[in-house]
């Protein structure tokens, strides 16, 4: 069974940085694109952005393009999420998730999620 | 971008009921709609995939119906694990959207 496990989270003031990961449980994470989706405290579901499963073609929010950048290292089964120049609106919970049929895709599994406070 | 409109907000229904859920695209999406549930504190969880297709280990009172514009899920008789919020979500535009979700609360 493919488990992901969000680390990274937590509190940060406005204008700083943080980076996520997001680790699979095994190697099946090779060859499938790969997204992040957040969640403000009590609101729903918001598409982050998506990396191929080459690490080769990337979409953005277009709230978060230019501050926060989505990169994969399939040798470590591992993706990340840099997010720089956070606002007050990036505060959610942070799941990364597997696209199992392409790119522009669902999301099956998702991982159990990472907070991120941005506050000052 | 593709607004998605979930309604009702909330379905206030007692276990053994029949649930019918609504998600509305602002334009075709085709039939690139999927639906998850999630329950408090939990990540959500596929339960249908392109319109109609169940995902892997979801019983089957989950049913997915529509294209286009109009989507339903329906849920044939409330089980008590059942009672969660259910989000749809579109795949056919960039940015990829979801609609504000869903309610299932036990009336």
């Amino acid at each position: 069974e493919v488990q992901l496990l969000e680390s990274g989270g937590g509190l940060v003031q406005p204008g700083g940085s943080l980076r996520l990961s997001c680790a699979a449980s095994r190697s099946t994470f090779d060859g499938y694109a790969m997204s992040w989706v957040r969640q403000a405290p009590g609101k729903g579901l918001e598409w982050v952005s998506v990396i191929s499963g080459s690490g080769g073609d990337t979409y953005y929010l277009d709230s978060v393009k230019g501050r926060f950048t989505i990169s994969r290292d399939n040798s470590k089964n591992t993706l990340y999420l840099q997010m720089d120049s956070l606002r007050a609106d990036d505060t959610a919970v942070y799941y990364c998730a597997r696209s199992p049929s392409g790119f522009a895709a669902s999301f099956d599994p998702w991982g159990q999620g990472t907070l991120v406070t941005v506050s000052s | 971008e593709i607004v998605l409109t979930q309604s009702p907000a909330t379905l206030s229904l007692s276990p053994g009921e029949r649930a019918t859920l609504s998600c509305r695209a602002s334009q075709s999406v085709s039939s690139y709609l999927v639906w998850y549930q999630q329950k408090p504190g939990q990540a959500p969880r596929r339960l249908i995939y392109d319109a109609s297709n169940r995902a892997t280990g979801i019983p089957a009172r989950f049913s997915g119906s529509g294209s286009g514009t109009d989507f339903t899920l329906t849920i044939s008789s409330l089980e008590p694990e059942d009672f969660a919020v259910y989000y749809c979500q579109q795949r056919s535009n960039w940015p990829l959207t979801f609609g504000g979700g869903t309610k299932v609360e036990i009336k």
